[in-house]
């Protein structure tokens, strides 16, 4: 069965760095799109940030443009979400999800890791 | 930027009843290209619907997905009680997603 699996969440300080990773597994890694999907305390799902298979096309929301990248090592099956000057806004579970290949929809999601912004 | 829209905000319904959940688009968008999610505290979202109207693996026939253009619904056709959970209508554009703000269905 596909799996992802998040880690790298944590408190941080605003202003600081953090690297989220998703580990996927039981599917070939390199023919999905992959994407970043958060939803801050009592708020709705936001995307945040997507790949191409390949790693070659990268596309971010306007409100992380800038501050974070995306990437993914496809030797490794995973996804990686660089998350740099960081804001209290942030402060979210961040989930890794699948693209399907025909709907462009998300058809597998990972459980979340939880990103705190605070000082 | 195409915004979606969700209504109601929050659906108070019984087990057994019809849920019936708007997502309307800020001007016309693909079918093909509209999902639904549910969303269930400390869960990953599962999708539902895809295409507007195609069910995703695993999920039960009372789960219905319609409309084109601007319009879409989601249609419940007897609750359970697994289903009171959040929904989201979520769309992709070139390059880019945007979800609705999502319907809280809750148990009456």
């Amino acid at each position: 069965e596909v799996q992802l699996l998040e880690s790298g969440g944590g408190l941080v300080q605003p202003g600081g760095s953090l690297r989220l990773s998703c580990v996927a597994s039981e599917f070939t890694f390199s023919n999905y799109a992959m994407s970043w999907v958060r939803q801050a305390p009592g708020k709705g799902l936001e995307w945040v940030s997507g790949i191409g298979g390949s790693g070659g096309s990268t596309f971010y929301a306007d409100s992380v443009k800038g501050r974070f990248t995306i990437s993914r090592d496809n030797s490794k099956n995973t996804l990686y979400l660089q998350m740099n000057s960081l804001r209290a806004e942030d402060t979210a579970v961040y989930y890794c999800a699948r693209r399907d290949s025909y709907y462009r929809a998300f058809d597998y999601w990972g459980q979340g890791t939880l990103v705190t912004v605070s000082s | 930027e195409i915004v979606l829209t969700q209504s109601p905000g929050t659906l108070s319904l019984s087990p057994g009843e019809r849920a019936t959940l708007s997502c309307r688009a800020s001007q016309s968008v693909s079918s093909s290209y509209l999902a639904w999610y549910q969303h269930k505290p400390g869960q990953a979202p599962r999708p539902l619907i895809y295409g507007a109207s195609s069910r995703a693996t695993g999920i039960p026939d009372r789960f219905s997905g319609s409309g084109s253009g601007t319009d879409f619904t989601l249609t419940i056709s007897r609750l359970e009680p697994e289903d009171f959970a959040v929904y989201y209508c979520q769309l992709f554009g070139t390059s880019w997603y945007t979800f609705g703000q999502g319907t809280k269905l809750e148990i009456k």
